[in-house]
This record gives C-alpha cells, structure tokens and sequence, in this order.
C-alpha cells in the first residue's frame, strides 16, 4: 500500500510570501494530522482532522496558518504570509479513527516538506 | 499525556544489541508505551508498543518494568541503518490522540 505522500519536498520562500503544502493520507485512514518540527525538536502537533472536520486546531497560529481537507481525503496547510521562524519540516500523518477496525491505531507519517523562509 | 524522559544521546557497536532507556513516572494505567523513531530526512516510524507486558516484533524488543515506571527498547543486533532519534512516547490507545514528541534519543550505530 501507498504511504503518506507530501509535497512538496523542499520549499524556499521570501518572507511574507505565501506558500502551500500538500497531503494524501492513507486509503482508508479517516484521521488526518500535520505536524511542524523545529531543527533538533520532536514534532508538535498544528491540527487534527477527523474525515473533513477539524476536531483539534489548538495549536495552529490562526493568524497566518491555514488548513483544508475538503472530502475527507487530501489536506493542504497554507502559510500567508511566511515568517522567518515558520522554516521547520511540516509532516502528515494519518492514521484509522477508533472503531473502523484496523488494529492498533499506529500513525504513518509521511516524509514531509521541508520550508525555508529567507 | 505522561511526560517521558530520555537520554539525549547514545552510541553503540554495529552488531550488539542497543538498548534504550526511558522513564514515565507518571504514567496513567490507561497509557500504553509507544516507540518511534526517525531517520534523518524522513517522517517518524512506529517500531513497537504495550502496556504491561513484554513485546516483541521483527524490529524490536520492548521491556516495561513491573511498576510500569520505565521501560527499555532493545535491537538486538543494531545495524548502521539504525542510527535515528528514538522517541518514546506514552499515549492512550481510545481514541485518536496527537502524539506528545519530546526531544528523543539520537542513536548512532558506529561501524
């Protein structure tokens, strides 16, 4: 099976440009996550969508961050405008919602985009 | 989600086995213990979890002590291919929770 595919892999920006990344989950795998990770730190979590709702956005920067997954399926997180602290590596990561079957509830991550804003 | 505490960094021999510690005091008894890992210039790998009892896969053994305080990852015959960042993480199976990433183990295997 298909894993997480992201694109794209690098990005580099101008600060207060605007930049997308992409995301398709797993077949199958209703929950779907984006992770930042600063040089040097575990992931953190930015959002968490359960099919096409977003069931935890806690942590996402509202002001400048923004996130879809229309239909369920692929997601794509927005950055407008970029600053020079949003260069990390942004992951996906999906994984079954509990009671779909499936054992376990392991995430699979995808390879992420690395961003660098100049 | 318990807060787990690793070494920062860790060396071992190609060929012997590595062994990872980690502790979670606070551990709750509906948290399992999930292991991780991340290969430079990739996304984090599920490697291995439980709850209370000894696990093992065809990537790894899983140790956790009796009171559920600690536990040890081991590869048993490290490779080259196993220098990463190991985190362990304690989560709760119910339920599609986030994973709680602290700054991990950097293993390198040494030739």
């Amino acid at each position: 099976e298909a894993g997480v595919v992201q694109s794209p892999r690098y990005k580099i920006i101008e600060k207060k440009q605007p930049v997308a990344f992409w995301c398709n989950p797993i077949s199958g795998h209703n929950t779907l996550y984006w992770y930042r990770q600063n040089l040097g730190q575990g992931p953190e979590l930015l959002i968490r969508y359960e099919n096409e709702e977003a069931v935890d956005d806690s942590q996402l920067p509202k002001d400048r961050f923004s996130a879809e997954r229309l239909k369920g399926v692929d997601s794509t997180l927005k950055i407008q405008p970029a600053e020079l602290g949003d260069s990390a590596v942004y992951l996906c990561a999906s994984s079954r919602s509990p009671g779909t079957g499936g054992t376990g509830y392991g995430y699979t991550f995808g390879s992420g985009t690395r961003l660098t804003v100049v | 989600d318990a807060k787990t505490t690793q070494p920062p960094s860790m060396d071992c021999a190609e060929g012997r086995a590595a062994n990872l510690p980690c502790n979670h005091s606070t551990i709750s008894g509906n948290e399992y213990v999930y292991w991780y890992r991340q290969i430079h210039s990739q996304g984090p790998q599920y490697i291995i979890h439980g709850l209370k009892n000894n696990e093992t896969n065809e990537m790894a053994s899983l140790i956790i002590t009796e009171d559920r305080k600690s536990s040890t990852l081991i590869l048993p015959h490290a490779t080259l291919r196993d220098t990463a960042v190991y985190y362990c993480i304690a989560r709760m199976i119910q339920g599609a929770q986030k994973l709680v990433f602290g700054q991990g183990t950097r293993l390198t295997i040494n030739p």
